[in-house]
């Protein structure tokens, strides 16, 4: 059974603070998803990191995919309250048509 | 333009009774998705259709019966709903199903159920 390891599963800090949330897996994806839910909405897809060891960045958040295809990581710099939502991580595997998904990472950003 | 739209949002009902939810995407996928979250927020895949074709069912009780009358709508009907049956529910599509590297999946707006 594929598992993704979503950590930490609830994070509050302060605005301006960074952060790092963890995907973390012992199965190899072909790509991996990062989406962010918002209270009374559907996940939005916020970046598809390929390629082993690619780092994307959108504005001040920066995902990373381990070398071996196998964990990710999701780092955000001076964390505003609009990144206040729910983070879920998700595994594609190619030929799968089912997203192997994480547990999700609540996310409070006080100001 | 919204993408990806269920109705109704919010539906209430007693249990026993039978409902349906509808779900349609304007982006022209070919897989189609339906989701339960529940409270912890965990997103559990329910089942999955390409091109009409059932291709992912998860266990979940057959009081559950997807149909897909065409590739771009994908509706649920629950018979005999039961307290347990409470969560959001979320149809979601995505261009290329298992076909690619990505399987990127657009999301609806959700349909909270809430059984009495």
């Amino acid at each position: 059974t594929q598992l993704l390891e979503q950590s930490p599963q609830f994070l509050s800090i302060q605005e301006g603070e960074n952060l790092t949330v963890y995907c973390n897996s012992s199965s190899v994806f072909s790509s991996l998803q990062w989406y962010r839910q918002e209270p009374g909405e559907g996940p939005v897809l916020l970046v598809t990191v390929v390629t082993g060891g690619e780092v994307k960045k959108l504005k001040r958040l920066t995902f990373q995919f381990g070398d071996a295809r196998k964990d990710s990581s999701l780092h955000i710099t001076a964390a505003q309250p609009g990144d206040t939502g729910l983070y879920l991580c998700a595994g594609a595997v190619h030929s799968n048509y089912q997203l192997i998904w994480g547990a999700g990472t609540k996310l409070i950003i006080k100001p | 333009d919204t993408a990806v739209s269920q109705t109704p949002k919010y539906l209430v009902t007693q249990m026993g009774n039978d409902k349906s939810i509808k779900c349609e995407q304007n982006l022209g996928h070919d897989t189609m998705y339906w989701y339960k979250q529940d409270s912890k927020k965990f997103l559990k895949i329910m089942f999955s259709y390409n091109n009409k074709e059932l291709i992912i069912n998860e266990t979940v009780p057959n009081r559950f019966s997807p149909k897909s009358p065409d590739k771009a709508h994908l509706n649920l009907h629950i018979n005999s709903l039961e307290l347990g049956d409470s969560a959001v529910y979320f149809c979601a599509s995505s261009q290329d199903g298992g076909t690619s590297l990505y399987n990127e999946q657009f999301f609806g707006p959700g349909t909270r159920l809430t059984v009495l």
